[in-house]
């Protein structure tokens, strides 16, 4: 099955840097990559996605770049805010996998003021 | 607020015991999807259901059941809960269920076996 390598396991950035995020993947299927956010006492919310027939998305400060021969993915943060803080997960699923998501480790993030 | 709701929000049980978990999916979203979440295995997928039948099992123990009615809620059987059982359990909806979609997730119950 699908295995989903996440780094780092922690982040810690001053307000305004940029976070990067990366991931790997491991099955060749896979074709859709969303990015979640966790925050304390919450459920993971859906931040951006990106499908395997795209390179890079873009959403503000937020960007998704997917290199589908290498089988890796990275979360760009620019210009972080302290509200930025919190745990982020990457997953993949395929069309074959009946919306099954696999996730990464997550990683946490920390923006200092 | 993603429109996915789960009852309750806590749970304190003791071992042997059996609960019940519910959700309620975003409103026209027909799947369904159960995540076990703990600090040494992470997210892991558990069950989903679409349109009230059975579409893929993940990780499941079989003291763990689940079903979908047809009102589209679903709810989580847990049953001869183990210390081990203690996580976060979120339920997810998405609008089908044939995969490479986006999933919204509700806030979770957080199971405690005591």
């Amino acid at each position: 099955g699908e295995n989903v390598e996440q780094h780092p396991s922690t982040l810690s950035v001053q307000e305004g840097d940029s976070a990067v995020i990366k991931c790997t993947y491991s099955d060749s299927a896979s074709n859709y990559f969303p990015w979640y956010k966790q925050e304390l006492g919450k459920g993971p919310q859906l931040i951006i996605d990106i499908r395997s027939n795209v390179g890079e998305k873009k959403d503000q400060r937020i960007a998704v770049t997917l290199n589908k021969t290498a089988k890796h993915f990275s979360l760009h943060i620019t210009e972080t805010q302290p509200e930025d803080s919190a745990v982020y997960f990457c997953a993949a699923s395929s069309s074959t996998s009946y919306g099954k998501l696999t996730f990464g480790q997550g990683t946490i993030l920390t923006v200092h003021p | 607020d993603s429109g996915v709701t789960q009852t309750p929000k806590h749970l304190i049980t003791a071992t042997g015991q059996r609960v019940t978990l519910r959700c309620s999916p975003r409103s026209g979203d027909l799947s369904v999807y159960w995540y076990q979440q703990s600090l040494d295995q992470g997210l892991q997928f558990l069950i989903h259901y679409y349109n009230g039948e059975e579409r893929a099992k993940g990780n499941i123990l079989e003291r763990f059941s689940a079903q979908q009615f047809p009102d589209l809620h679903s709810e989580l059987n847990l049953s001869s809960l183990e210390l081990g059982d203690s996580a976060l359990y979120f339920c997810a909806s998405s609008v089908g269920g044939w995969g490479s979609e986006k999933l919204f997730f509700g806030s979770g119950t957080q199971l405690s076996v005591l």
